[in-house]
Order: structure tokens, then sequence, then C-alpha cells
């Protein structure tokens, strides 16, 4: 089985600031990897999804960017933080299965 | 109105109960069916993955697939209070990059 590793655990930034979140893959290759927020009590918001490297869609336009410059790894990035982008932030990967598996999450507090 | 609808909670039951969890969808393109199960401030983790209609059995969990009425259901059996979480349902097309469709989610408590 796969598994999601992310960091940081937690973050505050100020309005702003640049962001960087990192997720890598362990235990399968090629997989579909995904970046979801959610809300506090609420449901999964799928942001953006990567069938392979380089290959980006997002789902939702707003203030954030990703990329995958390799196979296992996704990133989450912003040039500039808004207030409405705090929330907790999750990355999944999925490979040869239709079941997503996810990481531990980061919360992210923009003050 | 949304493709997938989770009865929304939150659900209180003792130790020992019989949970029912339950969700509907609008599109017949969904084929897999998944039950994920959040602690709080924890990425959600798997607990079960149906293909067909019927019903799939997993030591207490049991997750029940109807696609002619479009509903699903998680069953938990002796309840107790480490399943105490948020309950998410979640499907996917057949092609479509592997993207799953979620509930809301349902909280669950089960007191001792």
């Amino acid at each position: 089985s796969q598994t999601i590793h992310q960091w940081p655990a937690t973050l505050v930034q100020p309005v702003g600031s640049p962001l960087s979140l990192e997720c890598t893959v362990e235990g399968t290759s090629n997989p579909n990897l995904y970046w979801y927020r959610q809300a506090a009590g609420r449901g999964l918001q799928l942001l953006f999804y990567s069938v392979g490297i380089g290959q980006i869609s997002s789902e939702v336009p707003q203030n954030l960017s990703a990329s995958r410059p390799q196979d296992r790894q996704f990133i989450l990035s912003s040039k500039k933080l808004l207030l409405s982008d705090s929330g907790f932030y999750l990355c999944a990967g999925s490979g040869g299965t239709d079941t997503q598996y996810f990481g531990p999450g980061t919360r992210l507090t923009v003050l | 109105q949304k493709e997938v609808e989770q009865d929304p909670g939150p659900l209180s039951v003792p130790e020992g109960a019989i949970v029912s969890l339950n969700c509907t969808y609008s599109n017949s393109a969904f084929q897999y069916f998944m039950w994920y199960r959040q602690y709080s401030r924890k990425g959600p983790e798997l607990l079960m993955y149906t293909y067909s209609s019927g019903n799939k059995e997993d030591g207490r969990f049991t997750a029940q697939v109807d696609k002619s009425s479009k509903y699903i259901s998680l069953f938990i059996r002796d309840s107790q209070p480490s399943d105490s979480a948020t309950y998410l349902c979640a499907m996917t097309r057949n092609t479509n990059a592997g993207k799953s469709t979620f509930g809301d989610g349902t909280t669950l408590t089960v007191k001792p």
C-alpha cells in the first residue's frame, strides 16, 4: 500500500506571504496525486490533481498553484496568501485502483 | 444540487449500538464507492471500498451499495468509543483520473 507524507503539520503565515506545501508518495509509481482543502466541519474541496509529471489540472480558480516536479512529489504554492486561504490541506494519491490514500494534512492559518 | 448528499448528523449513540451512516447520489456513472474515517485534525483513512451492488463486510463494518436506488450505507456493529470520528462517503466514475466526489461527512460520537 502507499504512504503519503506531508509537511509541515501546522503553519501560521501572515497575509501576503508565500506558501509552499510539499507532499511525497511511497509505495507506488506513477500515482495520480490530489490536493484538497477542508474547511472546518465541511467536506473535501478538490483543488488540483495530476496524472503525471508536469501535468496539473485545476478544479477551482483561486490564489493557489500546484506543481509536480517528480513522479512522487506534489507541491502546493501561493505567491501571496489571503485570509481565505486558511484551512486544512490534504494531499492524496491513488495508484492502480480508484481509492485514494491521504496524508496527515497541513493546518494553515493565515493571519 | 450536489452529486453526493450525506446525512449531516451529528450522531450520538451509546457504546454497543448499531450505527447506520448513509449517502445518496445522483450520477449513475459512479461505479466505485468508498467510506473514509477521519479523526479530528487527521487525514481521512480508507475504511471500505466496494464496486458492485450488495454488501461487503469487514469485521464490525458492513458497506452496502444499492445502485438502483443510488444509495450507499455503512453499518457499524457493537460501536466503540474509538469509532468516534467523522465518516465520509466517496464515489468515483470509471474514467475520471480517479477523481472522487466526497460527501460532507457525518460526525459520530459513541458514548461509553
